[in-house]
């Protein structure tokens, strides 16, 4: 079973123009939570779809959005990005994450806005 | 504030030493999990531990949660290089509820 895929897996932007990452889950998955990690905040929780919905948000300004396609792929989009987004932006896929079913991480998309 | 701490925050030693890392909150989580990660990769999950007092082994690595489920440790018996990497714990307060995760623990295992 082919795991978690992230595409692009290296970016690099300027300050104010917008980004789009991807995520493919595992076949079958039907959650997709995304995460930003960086070295001083840690992985953080940024939102979750589940079938095309987002199920739950996390504490990040509205610049940051996402959604989720019928195939169960996922997109996220930064807009007028800030110096602050550098980071690592992982996405997780479950069968159904609140059913308490284990996350499985993509390897990541490394984002650096200069 | 973070809510969940790890400590230490770096650990360097040699092969075949034993080493403890923890995992430290002021509140209760319904269920703590672990997970490794390597450079250029996503965090990979070790354990969910769901019971206070629990303990689970996974080969070396033994994992404890902490009897009033606010704390948890991993311990690794005769490190070897492979488990070099950052130490991830994460709980959840309530079933179904996302995970928070800690800072990590940054381990590097010499040979």
């Amino acid at each position: 079973k082919a795991g978690v895929t992230q595409t692009p897996r290296y970016l690099i932007k300027t300050r104010g123009q917008q980004v789009t990452l991807s995520c493919s889950p595992i076949s079958g998955h039907r959650s997709v939570s995304w995460y930003q990690q960086t070295p001083g905040q840690g992985l953080q929780f940024l939102f979750e779809y589940f079938s095309e919905t987002q199920r739950n948000k996390g504490n990040f300004p509205g610049r940051f959005s996402g959604r989720q396609f019928s195939n169960s792929r996922s997109e996220m989009n930064v807009s007028t990005l800030e110096l602050g987004d550098s980071a690592l932006y992982l996405c997780a896929s479950s069968v159904d994450r609140r059913g308490g079913e284990t996350q499985y991480f993509g390897p990541g998309t490394r984002l650096l806005v200069l | 504030t973070q809510l969940l701490e790890q400590s230490p925050q770096f650990l360097s030693i040699q092969e075949g030493e034993n080493l403890t890392v923890y995992c430290n909150s002021s509140s209760v989580f319904s269920s703590l999990q672990w997970y490794r990660q390597e450079p250029g990769e996503g965090p990979v999950l070790l354990v969910t531990v769901v019971t206070g007092g629990e303990v689970k082994k996974l080969k070396r690595l033994t994992f404890q949660f902490g009897d009033a489920r606010k704390d948890s440790s991993l311990h690794i018996t005769a490190a070897q290089t492979g488990d070099t990497g950052l130490y991830l714990c994460a709980g959840a307060r309530n079933y179904g509820q996302n995970f928070v995760f800690g800072p990590g623990t940054r381990l590097s295992v010499l040979p």
